[in-house]
């Protein structure tokens, strides 16, 4: 089993709809959680950045964690054909000696 | 900005060449690592280095190694490539107060034939 899951799509929805990406993970040590956005032909870009547990909000995205249940998600509301990309969740303990695990990405589709 | 380069966006090899995947980033960072990109996979780490001259093996070294003589430059050299090493290589780097907050390169797809 991976230590991050993360469906990897692709996810068709169409423009203006409100868009709910996840992640599920097993190692309980987890305290930061990103995501991050790769556009076609492009490295990732972080877009979300959350400690711990609760939720984040910048602009029209929403990022959640809970780690009671250990999930976590990403919210795009209004969702535009700009925000077609593939979106990675990556998460990482306290004492991770600058590693970062990964999910496996999934492809958001956003149509006209 | 932030602007990490990679000296190449395509490139085909063939098996047992040897290749140089070079990365520079002019944003002082510290940090700086190499990945491999496979579809379903997610991203890999191969090797990262924290500072000039040191280097730490990430969860896929085999095959690879590192240079790191200039702080703004990080080399990945695959000494003998194989089929199995066609991928997307993808270079970060992250400042030392966060290293949850990388920065990364366009990548370079690499085949080898």
């Amino acid at each position: 089993q991976k230590e991050v899951e993360q469906d990897p799509g692709p996810l068709s929805v169409p423009e203006g709809a409100i868009v709910s990406l996840n992640c599920t993970y097993s190692n309980s040590a987890f305290q930061y959680f990103m995501w991050y956005r790769q556009y076609s032909r492009k490295g990732p870009e972080l877009l979300m950045y959350t400690y711990s547990s609760g939720n984040k909000e910048d602009g029209r995205f929403t990022a959640q964690v809970d780690k009671s249940s250990k999930y976590i998600s990403l919210f795009i509301r209004d969702s535009q054909p700009s925000d077609s990309a593939t979106y990675l969740c990556a998460m990482s303990a306290l004492d991770s000696n600058y590693q970062l695990i990964w999910g496996a990405g999934t492809k958001l589709i956003i149509k006209p | 900005d932030v602007k990490v380069t990679q000296s190449s966006r395509y490139l085909v090899k063939r098996t047992g060449e040897k290749v140089f995947l070079e990365c520079v980033q002019d944003m002082d960072h510290e940090n700086m690592f190499w990945y491999r990109q496979d579809p379903g996979l997610g991203l890999r780490l191969i090797y990262f280095s924290y500072d000039v001259k040191m280097k730490e093996k990430g969860d896929i070294p085999e095959g690879y190694s590192v240079s790191r003589e200039k702080k703004e430059r990080f080399s990945l050299i695959l000494e003998s490539a194989s089929t199995n090493q066609t991928s997307m290589y993808l270079c970060a780097s992250s400042p030392p107060s966060d290293d949850n907050e990388q920065f990364f390169g366009p990548g370079t797809r690499l085949t080898v034939l």
